[in-house]
């Protein structure tokens, strides 16, 4: 089936910084999410995306839809404490079940 | 109020035994799904339904088993517990295309000894 590759697995970074990850895939999709999950919470939807080539900002966060529908990417820029969590990415295959198939996640701790 | 509340937040069963896990939604979607969250792996599906009267296996369906009793609830059984189902549960509501955007609820803590 269908699988999403999520890198880095996992970052540390300085308050201040600006991050970047991004999710491939060897197959399209139609659409790509970017999830942010807390400690002891559900994931919570950051910023959804429906059109190839689309560019989204949602405050500091910005994520793409690659024009290959086979990528995406998530930035953050000047990273704040809050900004902890797992963020995930997720999508819906051409396959159209109307399953989201999810990346690993990348954990992202930020150094006050 | 939370959308999407799951009951109960954490639970301590032993091997052998039957538990419940029960989902409820006020976004009024037709589309409910468990999920599994385990360390370094994502989230994974275990069942799916689309309405009341569509279940759907997922990639780890099996020692599981769902009910969906009405458009709002879903619930999630494990009829013979076993240590490796030790995980976080998520349900998740959706509607259907073109807003199938998944919201999740709290999660289940689940520990089986």
């Amino acid at each position: 089936g269908q699988q999403l590759n999520q890198s880095p697995q996992s970052m540390f970074i300085q308050e201040g910084e600006d991050v970047s990850m991004n999710c491939t895939s060897s197959s399209i999709f139609n659409t790509w999410l970017w999830y942010k999950q807390e400690p002891g919470e559900g994931p919570v939807l950051l910023i959804a995306l429906y059109k190839a080539g689309e560019l989204t900002s949602n405050g500091r966060l910005t994520a793409q839809f690659g024009i290959t529908r086979k990528d995406s990417f998530l930035n953050i820029s000047a990273s704040i404490p809050s900004d902890v969590g797992i963020y995930f990415c997720a999508g819906h295959g051409s396959s159209n079940t109307g399953k989201l198939i999810f990346g690993q996640g990348t954990t992202l701790q930020v150094k006050p | 109020d939370a959308d999407v509340t799951q009951t109960p937040r954490n639970r301590i069963t032993k091997t052998g035994k039957r538990i419940m896990l029960e989902c409820s939604q006020t976004k009024g979607h037709d589309r409910m799904y468990w999920y599994r969250q385990d360390p370094g792996l994502g989230l994974r599906l275990i069942y799916y339904s689309f309405d009341v009267k569509d279940i759907n296996k997922g990639e780890i369906s099996d020692g599981y088993s769902v009910s969906r009793q009405a458009q709002a609830k879903f619930s999630l059984s494990l009829e013979s517990a076993i240590p490796n189902q030790t995980a976080l549960y998520f349900c998740a509501t959706s509607g259907v295309p073109p807003q199938e955007t998944q919201y999740f609820g709290p999660g289940t803590r689940l520990l089986v000894l």
